[in-house]
């Protein structure tokens, strides 16, 4: 079982819509990243995370260390947000490495 | 303010050679972490950076490796190249370890 499960895999919306993407880890962490990676490779970091709740313009991203979950929302879908978004955690133990999940792959359709 | 720069972009070589890649960080930026993606593995962690020493280490094999200059920018070296080498391979500099990562373009390596 992957350290880092994100879900779901693939999403498909349309412009407007509420997205939803979700991180789950089984790792004690010192930290959680998003990144939002576009067509051609260049990723762009969107939030850390190590409590409760970020947000920037429509991009919202909440962690909950309990549960060992973290969501990325994006209100008012936009066309422009279709990327792979990925979810990135900071391991406290061993190496301290960044451990990614597989990515979610986004599409809004106009 | 620059970001990080990543040299070069595209990349070309031939089994058993070797190539270094090069990555230059945002200014006052003094870590730097190394990734490798590829479509089967995904991003995986190479190694890390800070003031000139390694810090934390992924899972490659010793063909992989590193080093930060005192101006922060860092090189990566991977010898005797394999098909499966052939990757994006992507730097990403802090101002620290541990907080927030700004990423370069990346350098797609082929391996022929």
């Amino acid at each position: 079982k992957n350290e880092v499960e994100q879900s779901p895999q693939n999403l498909t919306a349309q412009e407007g819509e509420f997205i939803t993407i979700n991180c789950s880890y089984s790792v004690g962490i010192s930290a959680l990243h998003w990144l939002q990676q576009h067509p051609g490779g260049g990723i762009v970091s969107l939030f850390m995370l190590s409590s409760g709740k970020k947000k920037h313009g429509r991009l919202i991203a909440t962690i909950n260390i309990q549960e060992k979950h973290s969501s990325l929302h994006i209100t008012a879908s936009h066309p422009r947000d279709s990327a792979v978004y990925i979810c990135a955690v900071r391991l406290i133990q061993g190496a301290q490495k960044l451990v990614f999940g597989q990515g979610t792959r986004l599409t809004i359709n106009p | 303010k620059a970001g990080v720069t990543q040299t070069p972009r595209y990349l070309i070589k031939t089994r058993g050679q070797q190539v270094t890649l090069s990555c230059s960080p945002i200014s006052g930026h003094r870590s730097v972490s190394w990734y490798q993606q590829t479509p089967g593995q995904g991003l995986q962690f190479l190694f890390e950076y800070f003031s000139e020493t390694q810090r934390n280490k992924g899972n490659f094999p010793g063909r992989f490796s590193g080093r930060q200059f005192s101006n922060s920018r860092s090189e990566m070296n991977v010898s005797t190249l394999e098909l499966g080498d052939s990757a994006l391979y992507l730097c990403a500099s802090s101002p620290h370890m541990n907080t927030e990562a700004f990423f370069g373009q990346g350098t797609r390596l082929t391996v022929v």
